[in-house]
């Protein structure tokens, strides 16, 4: 099983809604990843759990908040979003460390907030 | 610091044209190379890599040469299909994170 499995695949929330993406691995990866991106743009990194633990957070604002329950499963739960949040928002895991660079990305979450 | 430039697009071809996508990259030593593609409405997955220099990395007809005295990892292929229409990404990884490049978005007409 070579997939990252993100849900939901689309999301549609008001800026006082709370929400949740979520995202899981079987492949036995210890590092997992949330990006966020712009249409045609590169993926802009948020956040990275390293072996459960949050190991870089890209001075992402605390609107957004990232939980890693186990290494499998990886979260992004959303709170009094602005418009500008709207984006593809994708997960993606590798080995620990990025050693060998290769990530494997979900399709994303469309996030749209009104 | 680290960074990864890729060619502007969008790029615009005819079925079966030579594509050439140049990357260029600054790093630290020689860090592995990487191009991504990521098909309309789907997320990023892996072309093809290279992990040290003059290595070639290759996947469904599409190359790379690694060359370490240009700082370059340019993405070729002979022969364009309609569905090689796609963003592609150029990238190395720095500090346990993917640089990439700005992208460059390739459409091909049949």
């Amino acid at each position: 099983d070579t997939e990252v499995t993100q849900t939901p695949k689309h999301l549609v929330m008001g800026m006082t809604n709370k929400k949740s993406l979520k995202c899981e691995q079987h492949m036995g990866h210890r590092a997992m990843y949330w990006y966020k991106q712009k249409a045609k743009k590169p993926p802009e990194l948020m956040f990275v759990y390293s072996y459960e633990k949050l190991s870089i957070n890209e001075s992402v604002p605390s609107r957004f908040s990232p939980e890693c329950p186990n290494s499998s499963l990886l979260n992004l739960h959303l709170h009094a979003l602005q418009p500008e949040d709207s984006a593809l928002y994708l997960c993606a895991s590798s080995q620990a460390g990025l050693s060998t660079g290769e990530l494997f990305f979900g399709e994303g979450s469309r996030l749209t907030v009104l | 610091g680290n960074s990864v430039t890729q060619m502007e697009g969008p790029v615009t071809l005819s079925e079966e044209a030579f594509l050439t996508i140049n990357c260029t990259y600054t790093a630290t030593g020689y860090p592995s190379l990487f191009w991504y593609v990521q098909y309309p409405g789907e997320g990023l997955q892996l072309l093809l890599k290279a992990t040290k220099a003059d290595d070639k990395g290759s996947n469904k007809g599409f190359e790379a040469t690694y060359r370490k005295e240009t700082t370059s990892f340019h993405l070729e292929k002979g022969s364009v299909q309609v569905s090689d229409s796609a963003v592609y990404f150029c990238a190395h990884p720095t500090r346990g994170k993917l640089i990439f490049g700005q992208g460059t978005e390739l459409s091909v007409k049949p």
